[in-house]
This record gives C-alpha cells, structure tokens and sequence, in this order.
C-alpha cells in the first residue's frame, strides 16, 4: 500500500453534473497529480499542485479544475461532465516535484450516464 | 484501475519463466523513467524506476534497463510468478520540457502467466 488515498470508490453521474474527488497524500509527500485512465490505456496527465497551487497541466478543458490544501490533500472538480469523461480518476503524490517517485492512490471510477 | 483493455499487447509466460516487456517511448529528451504494474481495481504500483545516467538497475527479481540510442526501454521478470500477473505501463518524464512536471505513459503490455 501507498498511503495515498482517495474518495469515492465509485461515482455515478449525469450528463451536465458537476463532481469533486478528493485525494489524500502520502506523509512527507508534498506534491499531488492527477490522472484520468479510459479503459485501456494509460494514465493521461491532468494537473499537478505543488503547495496550494497549479504547477502544470496537460491537455484538459478549464472544465477540469482542482485545489491543493495545506495539508497536501487535494480535490479534483469536473464541471458540466460529458460522457467521455468516465474514466478511472488517479492521483499520485510525490516529495517535492514530480521529479521524484510517484506513488498512486486505488483511484476513483467515475461513470457518466 | 480496470485496465482490462481489450485491445492491449499480450504477453503468454510460463510459471517459472523469466518475461521481458518491451517500451519504446517518444521523447528523446526524457531521463527518468518507471515502470508501473496495475492489477484489476487497483492503481499502477511502482516496480522500479531508473535515470538516463543508468542503462541498467536491478530491484528484487526485476531488472531494467534502458537504450537511449533507440529509446528503448525493458523491464525483465525473474522467475515469473501468478501474482506477476497484470498489466505493465512504462513512464517517461523529461525535465527539459516541462521540468518534470509528469509522466507520460505507454500504452501498457498485459502479463498473463501460465500455470
């Protein structure tokens, strides 16, 4: 096990809903990535917050937003879901930056109807 | 995570036998790379990672190891077992572009070993 974890387990939503997935950190980690992973592919990079702020993102709408607390822990917000959005959710925290390990949390599988 | 693509690079090996997984990765810039084993329902789990500066590390049954020159990248399994089982993703990060920011990830091989 990594110490990272995350909520929900399983979410179910509709087209149009709004919905947050929330992360916590391993100890000692500071930095906190997101993940989306379709069925069958690999992970695809979100973003990343380094002490309570963004500190890069990749190809995702503004749809896609997140927040970093003091305490590492972190939250994942997608507005106005579409059904391409289902996906498993990960997210990974490592010390410092995402130069060093990062270690995954069970992730969250969200299914957009 | 249910990586249970339908579609993903297979790899057969018998119990006992040793697996090799293969990795060609895109950036030419990138210098630190992971593997990651992802069972069914879970996250991807860190088997072992290692830095342009190497072209080989060995961990606890595992070993990889890295050509630059071809950007190619393997990951071998000693004396593979059922839990082995999984699917396998390489990672790669490049400081250069993005000072490591993330980690872009292949497209996986699926283990399945044989009793």
């Amino acid at each position: 096990e990594t110490g990272v974890t995350q909520s929900p387990t399983h979410l179910i939503k509709t087209r149009g809903q709004q919905v947050t997935l929330r992360c916590s950190s391993q100890s000692g980690h500071n930095t906190v990535s997101w993940y989306q992973q379709a069925l069958g592919q690999g992970p695809q990079f979100i973003f990343q917050y380094y002490r309570e702020e963004e500190n890069g993102r990749g190809n995702f709408p503004p749809r896609f937003s997140g927040l970093q607390f003091p305490n590492y822990s972190s939250e994942l917000n997608v507005n106005a879901l579409e059904l391409d959005d289902s996906a498993l959710y990960l997210c990974a925290s490592s010390r410092v930056t995402a130069r060093d390990t990062q270690y995954f949390g069970p992730g969250t599988r969200l299914t957009v109807l | 995570g249910e990586s249970v693509g339908l579609h993903l690079p297979t790899l057969s090996v018998q119990e006992g036998d040793n697996s090799i997984i293969n990795c060609a990765y895109s950036n030419s810039a990138s210098d630190y790379f992971i593997w990651y084993k992802q069972e069914s329902g879970k996250g991807p789990q860190f088997i072992i990672d290692i830095r342009s500066n190497m072209d080989k590390r060995q961990g606890q049954r595992v070993t990889v190891l890295l050509n630059k020159t071809v950007k190619h990248l393997s990951l071998q399994i000693a004396a593979t077992q059922p839990g082995d089982s999984a699917v396998y993703f390489c990672a790669e990060n490049s400081y250069r572009d993005n000072y490591g920011q993330n980690f872009v990830f292949g497209p996986g091989t699926r283990l399945s070993v044989l009793p």
